[in-house]
């Protein structure tokens, strides 16, 4: 059964803590993406990867980092100096770029700080 | 600078009847459009597409209308199921995708009433 799978759900961090998403797929897609997702708005980029140990930043990639060592896996370090990190965290891929293929979500990670 | 625009947060409609969702877009750069489904704490789904070449695409119960002239958009629900309720978003890409994103609207909330 294929798909994307974020870890985990929920997740708590600390002030000055940084954390990490998992984003694992199984659809054999080259192309995985995180979004940020705020109350009332829109989804906005933080980092996108077309290939493995490629990645490029997106429209909010500050206070973020992410690694692309295999193709399955698109992880999200949220480090202390994003200094508003509450948010719900969306992973993505798609065959190739946006262009022409949708990308397809995971059912995202709700980060808030205790 | 919001280049995707929703305008409507909310919208209801009556089981069986149709439901028509709009979006506006200022880049005439976009060439391919997408509208996604969200249920509360989970990722979005995607529904449907249109390339920029096209001004309809039909899925079932869903059809994408384009208006490139007008720079707008709309999805077409017939009829409206209760299991339709949902945030949509309208999304946007550029260039086939050579921008590496897409734009996503703040998305329309619709309840469909039995």
């Amino acid at each position: 059964d294929g798909g994307i799978t974020q870890s985990p759900k929920y997740l708590f961090r600390k002030e000055g803590q940084n954390v990490t998403l998992s984003c694992e797929q199984n659809l054999n897609h080259d192309a995985m993406y995180w979004y940020r997702q705020d109350p009332g708005q829109g989804l906005r980029l933080i980092y996108y990867s077309q290939i493995v140990n490629d990645f490029q930043k997106g429209d909010i990639a500050e206070g973020y980092s992410v690694s692309r060592e295999k193709k399955e896996s698109f992880p999200l370090t949220v480090t202390s100096a994003q200094k508003n990190p509450t948010a719900f965290y969306l992973c993505a891929s798609s065959f190739g770029l946006p262009g022409a293929q949708p990308q397809h979500f995971g059912d995202g990670t709700r980060l808030s700080i205790l | 600078d919001q280049q995707v625009k929703q305008n409507s947060p909310s919208l209801s409609v009556q089981e069986g009847r149709i439901s028509i969702l709009n979006c506006d877009y200022t880049n005439s750069m976009f060439d391919y459009f997408l509208w996604y489904k969200k249920y509360p704490a989970e990722g979005p789904t995607f529904l449907i597409s249109i390339s920029s070449i096209k001004d309809k695409n039909e899925d079932g119960r869903f059809t994408v209308f384009l208006n490139k002239s007008a720079k707008h958009l709309s999805l077409h629900i017939v009829p409206s199921q209760p299991g339709d309720s949902a945030v949509y978003f309208c999304a946007a890409s550029a260039w086939g995708g050579s921008q590496g994103n897409l734009i996503f609207g703040k998305g329309t909330k619709l309840s469909v009433k039995p």
